[in-house]
């Protein structure tokens, strides 16, 4: 089952533009992360939000996380064709903090940054 | 540190054959993953370790089996290939316990692109 599903499936923009992508999901949920993926590699933990932050930053990436309704976005500030890649969000549903994190992935937006 | 690792980065197998996927992680992280990822789709759960010795399903566990005999390592069977396993596999690894108890960052390996034919 998808708990998290990604808008757009895809995002192409010109280099220097910001690109916002956003993610809903439908259980309640411990932590809320970002993940990027290249063309052909594994994934890279990007940002990790909790269920009790609204906000954070890292270098030119701002993620928001709205419980209430159960959606997050992730904004990528003055692009750069480096970014061109795949973005996931993927949702920790665990209501009590126990057992092992087990998360769940969307089905991803591809970005791509034209020079 | 090499991180997550796995191996092979390519396969082909022809349907009923058996292979196995190893993954190693040198980060001494108490759980690891296996998932797999079909075209278009984001990663899916097939199974997970807490620990040496412990294994747990996930969401598309059949078909496959896992063991965990070392902490750093984790294998992923597959007894009777089929054409339904072609895919990307990748492994993951994170901290447990009281450090992932706020969550915590999954590090991924390359991944194997397995074709069954």
């Amino acid at each position: 089952s998808q708990q998290g599903e990604e808008d757009p499936q895809a995002l192409s923009i010109q280099e220097g533009e910001n690109a916002t992508m956003n993610c809903s999901y439908k259980t309640s949920i411990n932590n809320l992360q970002w993940y990027r993926q290249n063309s052909g590699r594994g994934l890279v933990h990007l940002i990790l939000i909790r269920s009790n932050e609204r906000e954070k930053h890292s270098g030119r990436l701002r993620v928001t996380l709205d419980t209430s309704k159960k959606s997050s976005s992730l904004l990528i500030t003055a692009s750069r064709a480096a970014d061109t890649a795949s973005y996931f969000c993927a949702t920790d549903p665990r209501h009590i903090i126990q057992g092992a994190q087990k998360l769940v992935f969307g089905q991803g937006t591809r970005l791509t940054i034209n020079p | 540190n090499a991180g997550v690792t796995q191996t092979p980065k390519f396969r082909v197998l022809k349907t009923g054959q058996s292979m196995t996927l190893l993954c190693a992680q040198d980060m001494n992280h108490e759980y690891m993953y296996w998932y797999r990822q079909d075209p278009g789709m984001g990663l899916r759960l097939i199974h997970y370790s807490v620990g040496e010795g412990t294994t747990a399903k996930g969401e598309v566990p059949d078909g496959y089996n896992v063991s965990r005999l070392k902490k750093q390592n984790f294998l992923l069977g597959l007894e009777s290939a089929a054409p339904s396993q072609t895919s990307v596999y990748f492994c993951a690894s994170t901290h447990g316990g009281i450090k992932a108890s706020g969550g915590a960052t999954q590090y991924f390996g390359p991944g194997t692109r397995l074709t069954v034919l």
